[in-house]
């Protein structure tokens, strides 16, 4: 089965500075990976994904962006945060053994401020 | 685009039974979901049914969808207080996709 990682746990950063957020996955290969937002506990929302290393498909305009160095692992980056960037930040990892069925990371709680 | 809509919120007391209700709009889904999310951690895949069958039981969990009125419903039997969560019901296509979810349904169960 497989493990999705992700760290820092928690983060608190001041309006303006960078961000990265980093996600990686065990026991399985060339995973579609994921990153959704959480806003204020409720709703999912898809920012990033992606289907292979370096190959980054985004969702949603906005003031973030994703990489993926290595077939498992996924980041999340920011130059400058926003205060609305505030969330609960989310790395999902997709088995195509169940279509595409989605397993999460514990996520990451960022505060702007 | 496609869209999921769950209702917020639902109150039980424990030991009766639950019932979340999800509807979607996606008529090429193909699989369905259900997560939990309990506070401060990431989701947690429930079950899952294909979009070609009617039930799917799993221990204290039952799922149901109405294909015909794409209405997706999980049951909880002996609802118990470590079931307070969010629950989320997700659709997708299969293969490769991008699974859409609900915003989410709070069960609050009160002892």
């Amino acid at each position: 089965s497989q493990t999705i990682h992700q760290w820092p746990a928690t983060l608190v950063q001041p309006v303006g500075s960078p961000l990265s957020l980093e996600c990686t996955v065990e026991g399985t290969s060339n995973p579609n990976l994921y990153w959704y937002r959480q806003a204020a506990g409720r709703g999912l929302q898809l920012l990033f994904y992606s289907v292979g290393i370096g190959q980054i498909s985004s969702e949603v305009p906005q003031n973030l962006s994703a990489s993926r160095p290595q077939d498992r692992q996924f980041i999340l980056s920011s130059k400058k945060l926003l205060l609305s960037d505030s969330g609960f930040y989310l790395c999902a990892s997709g088995t195509s053994s169940i279509g595409d069925t989605q397993y999460f990371g514990p996520g990451t709680r960022l505060t702007v401020l | 685009g496609e869209d999921v809509e769950q209702s917020l919120f639902l109150s039980v007391r424990e030991g009766d039974s639950s019932v979340i209700n999800c509807t979607y709009t996606d008529s090429s889904s193909t699989y369905l979901y259900w997560y939990k999310q309990e506070p401060g951690a990431g989701l947690q895949l429930l079950t899952y049914i294909f979009s070609n069958m009617d039930m799917k039981q799993d221990q204290r969990l039952t799922v149901l969808l109405n294909k015909k009125d794409k209405h997706l419903s999980l049951r909880i039997a002996d609802t118990q207080t470590g079931d307070s969560a969010i629950y989320f019901c997700a659709e997708g296509t299969g293969g490769y996709q991008k699974v859409t979810f609900g915003t989410g349904t709070k069960l609050q169960v009160i002892p």
